[in-house]
């Protein structure tokens, strides 16, 4: 069965540091693959997706994403870390067709210091 | 554009009452709505695919008596949870899909917070 696997459940950065969030994907057909990001109590956010175009894929509020088929991964980054980026990231993915069922990963919390 | 509405955005019930969640697509058309339930900390859950005009295709293990879809309209479709009890209590949280070809984007609901006493 198709998953997601973000490693790492809670991520601590200090303000302005490089931001890392981590995604694999299991399939061996290269998916439609996404991050969001959730605010306490809210619904969610759409941060960038990738759908077979551009691998460097360049989303809102800075971030980016790279699909990197051989490693089957889609990282989300974001070169400096803002206080405002304190929230709840997945990563979630999909293979469209009759269905559009999305499959997210288990999130992952980014806290950010002062 | 794309904005998904959901009503309401808190509820709070007693054990064995029955609670309607609304889902509505306010500036496009949604052929497909999707239901996800989220607990605390932990991610989201697909409940059910809500297709306008058919019936609802549910996810193994979520009992379609209980949580009850109906998609009425293009732009509307709603959750309601039948004889509700304490471990119904939960975030739930609405996606809509405009129609179209290959691959669609979903767009989110802000989520309804239920909690049963």
């Amino acid at each position: 069965a198709q998953s997601v696997t973000q490693l790492g459940s809670h991520v601590s950065v200090s303000e302005g540091a490089l931001v890392l969030l981590r995604c694999n994907y299991s399939s061996s057909v290269p998916p439609y693959l996404f991050w969001y990001v959730q605010y306490p109590n809210q619904g969610l956010q759409l941060l960038l997706k990738y759908t077979s175009a551009a691998t460097l894929v360049k989303g809102i509020n800075g971030f980016e994403a790279e699909f990197k088929k051989s490693e089957t991964s889609f990282h989300l980054t974001k070169p400096s870390a803002h206080m405002s980026d304190a929230a709840e990231y997945f990563c979630a993915v999909s293979y469209g067709g009759a269905t559009n069922k999305l499959i997210f990963g288990t999130g992952t919390l980014l806290a950010v210091q002062p | 554009g794309a904005v998904v509405s959901q009503h309401p955005s808190r509820v709070i019930c007693k054990s064995g009452t029955s609670v309607k969640i609304e889902c509505r697509s306010l500036d496009f058309q949604a052929t497909t709505m999707f239901w996800y339930r989220q607990f605390p900390k932990k991610s989201l859950m697909l409940m059910a695919t809500s297709n306008e005009g058919s019936k609802a295709t549910y996810e193994q293990g979520v009992e379609k008596d209980k949580f009850l879809i109906n998609h009425a309209s293009l732009t509307l479709s709603t959750l309601t949870v039948t004889s509700a009890h304490p471990e119904d209590s939960s975030f739930y949280i609405c996606s809509a899909e405009p129609p179209s070809g290959g691959y669609n984007e979903q767009f989110f609901g802000p989520g309804t917070r239920l909690t049963v006493l």
